[in-house]
């Protein structure tokens, strides 16, 4: 089956650096998408890597290996304002916008 | 721009009744989506649009039905509520070529069916 992994929460302090990871295993892949989702809003873009490597947008980069079928996502300089969920999601199949989402990492950020 | 606008926000259905969840987006995206969110849980494809006139399943389609009534309104329709499709519903939006995998959500819709 398809499936992507994440941890379920990650705790870190106002100021500092957390990643979360998201592995993917899916018959096929166009690209790792983020998402951030505050309690109660809708979900909102972060960043897409097609393509191994660091994008970097900001406080947030978002990184890729195909060969690992890994990514993850870097917040930096971490505010209260980071507290949400962040959902990775993977486009498995060409010439369609069908997506898979993971079950999403709930961070806390104290101060 | 409104950007993607869902109707209604609440409703609770008795099982066995219908309905139909509205969205609608301004951006003049090709591509439209409903996803369902449960608690504690990632959102699931139901059905997706890649362009006006078209719609495929997705990861969860059984209960529900879809329209493409031009581009920019995609409905969302159960025939014959469940308990079990209690959850929020999220419309979104894409655009092509290089925005294609950027994805605009609409605000949701918290269904509750007894």
């Amino acid at each position: 089956g398809q499936s992507l992994e994440q941890p379920s929460e990650v705790t870190a302090v106002e100021g500092a650096i957390v990643q979360i990871n998201c592995t993917y295993q899916t018959s096929g892949f166009y690209g790792l998408s983020w998402y951030q989702q505050h309690d109660g809003g809708a979900p909102t873009f972060l960043s897409y890597n097609a393509l191994d490597g660091l994008e970097e947008t900001g406080r947030f980069s978002s990184f890729l290996s195909r060969s690992d079928s890994y990514g993850y996502l870097l917040l930096q300089e971490l505010q209260m304002k980071d507290s949400a969920s962040y959902f990775c999601a993977v486009r498995a199949t060409s010439g369609t916008y069908k997506y898979i989402f993971g079950t999403g990492t709930r961070l806390k950020v104290l101060a | 721009n409104a950007g993607v606008t869902q109707t209604p926000k609440f409703q609770v259905l008795k099982t066995g009744q219908s309905m139909t969840l509205q969205c609608a987006q301004d951006m003049n995206h090709n591509s439209m989506y409903w996803y369902r969110q449960d608690p504690g849980m990632g959102l699931r494809l139901i059905y997706y649009s890649a362009s006006e006139g078209t719609t495929d399943k997705g990861e969860v389609p059984n209960g529900y039905n879809v329209s493409r009534l031009n581009k920019r309104e995609f409905s969302l329709r159960l025939e014959s509520a469940a308990p079990s499709q209690t959850s929020v519903y999220f419309c979104a939006s894409s655009g092509a070529g290089s925005q294609a995998d950027t994805q605009y959500f609409g605000p949701g819709t918290r269904l509750t069916v007894l």
